[in-house]
Formats: structure tokens, sequence, C-alpha cells
């Protein structure tokens, strides 16, 4: 049962224009949304997150944006540079419970110059 | 701050053989977390320790994995008979526990079961 999508395997984006990545989730007690990136050979490293209280957070280029009635979440990034190309992985947690991460299969964006 | 330390980082066996993975958190943080990550698959939590306790192992497969968190510091994975299936990235992860952006990961264990 996957509780967290990523449908799209991959993304090509211009460097320079928005980069959209998409998320969906089916586990309503999902309360707390975090997107993570990730390099080859290297652990996923944390990017921004979002709580269910809120629909939209940013920090600096990135902004994540949350529609809690579609279960769906997105993040964008503005203005794409190269050094983002990376797999994204969406993950959701219910911070009521034990704080564990149920990860998306994870998007490779890749940012062609 | 130094970061979470794992080793080995590849890790090459036949089927049938033992393995095991180990894992030195963040200094101070108390939680801490192995998760498996199949290619093409996002990371899936294995197991889940607060100091030297289990919190959440329901998705580990107990039959041919184990692990522990001797004095609730560096942690030790391990599986015993590998399947190929278990072909994976081996993720460990650390977090003050106060919240889940805390969450900090290691470089992984990249394991091959031929």
């Amino acid at each position: 049962d996957q509780q967290v999508k990523q449908n799209s395997p991959s993304l090509s984006v211009q460097e320079g224009r928005i980069s959209i990545l998409n998320c969906d989730y089916t586990n309503s007690m999902f309360d707390y949304f975090l997107w993570y990136k990730k390099y080859p050979a290297e652990g996923p490293t944390f990017l921004i997150s979002i709580s269910s209280i809120k629909d939209k957070n940013e920090d600096g280029r990135f902004t994540v944006f949350l529609n809690k009635s579609a279960k769906h979440l997105s993040l964008h990034i503005v203005p794409s540079q190269p050094g983002d190309s990376a797999v994204y992985f969406c993950a959701a947690s219910d911070v009521q419970g034990a704080q564990k991460l149920v990860f998306g299969q994870g998007t490779r964006l890749t940012i062609n110059p | 701050e130094a970061g979470v330390a794992q080793s080995p980082r590849y890790k090459i066996i036949e089927k049938r053989q033992s393995v095991a993975f180990w894992c030195n958190p963040i200094s101070g943080h108390a939680t801490l977390y192995w998760y498996q990550q199949i290619l093409g698959q996002g990371p899936k939590l294995l197991i889940q320790f607060q100091n030297n306790g289990v919190v959440d192992d329901s998705q580990l497969p107990k039959d041919r994995f184990s692990a522990e968190r001797l004095k609730g510091v560096d942690s030790t994975l391990k599986i015993q008979p590998a399947k190929l299936e278990d072909s994976a990235v081996y993720l460990c992860a650390s977090s003050l526990g106060s919240g889940v952006g805390g969450y900090t990961f290691g470089s992984g264990t990249r394991l091959t079961v031929v």
C-alpha cells in the first residue's frame, strides 16, 4: 500500500525556469510533510517542510504548497539551477505518532543549461 | 557538527551469507532510524530506536534481520541469511526526537547480494 506517491519518475527543466514536483498521499492522518533532496552516493538531505495547518511555506527559491482536501502537495523551485539536479523525495508523517517518515518513490529532476 | 557515520559504504555478498552494517548517529540524538531503499523506490523504515529501546520494528523482516543499539549510541543492523531481494541501500538517520524536521541521514551502505 503506497501511502505517498510521486507519479513522475523524472522531470527535465530548462535552467532559469520553474520546476514543479508533485506528490499525493492517501493517509488522512498525515499532518506534516517534507521534501528531501538526494545526490548520488549521498544520503537524503532535508529541504523544506510544511505543517497541515498551513497551505504554503517558502524558503528562498523553494516553495511547498499543500492542498489537504486533494491530499496533494507540490514543490516549486524558481528559478531552477543546474545544482538542483537530484532526486527529490516527498515524505509524510503523523506527528502524533512515532515521527517515522513515509516516503514517496522519488522524482529525478534534471536541469538543462 | 559531525554527521551520521555509516560503514561500510559498499558490500557485495553471496546469497545466504550474513552481513552487518554500522551506524554512529549525531552526538546527542536520541532517536535512530534504519531505512531500506531499493533501487527506484523511496526509503522504507525498518526500525526506529529511542535511546536503546525499540519504538517501531513493524516492517523489519525479523526472520532474517536484526538490529541493536547498545548504550543508546551506535547501532548495528544485521542480515542473516541474505536474499537477492535484500540488495538495496541501507540508510541510517538520527534526530533529537523533538520533531521530524530534525532528521539527518548518513550516506548509506549499498548492499549487493549475488
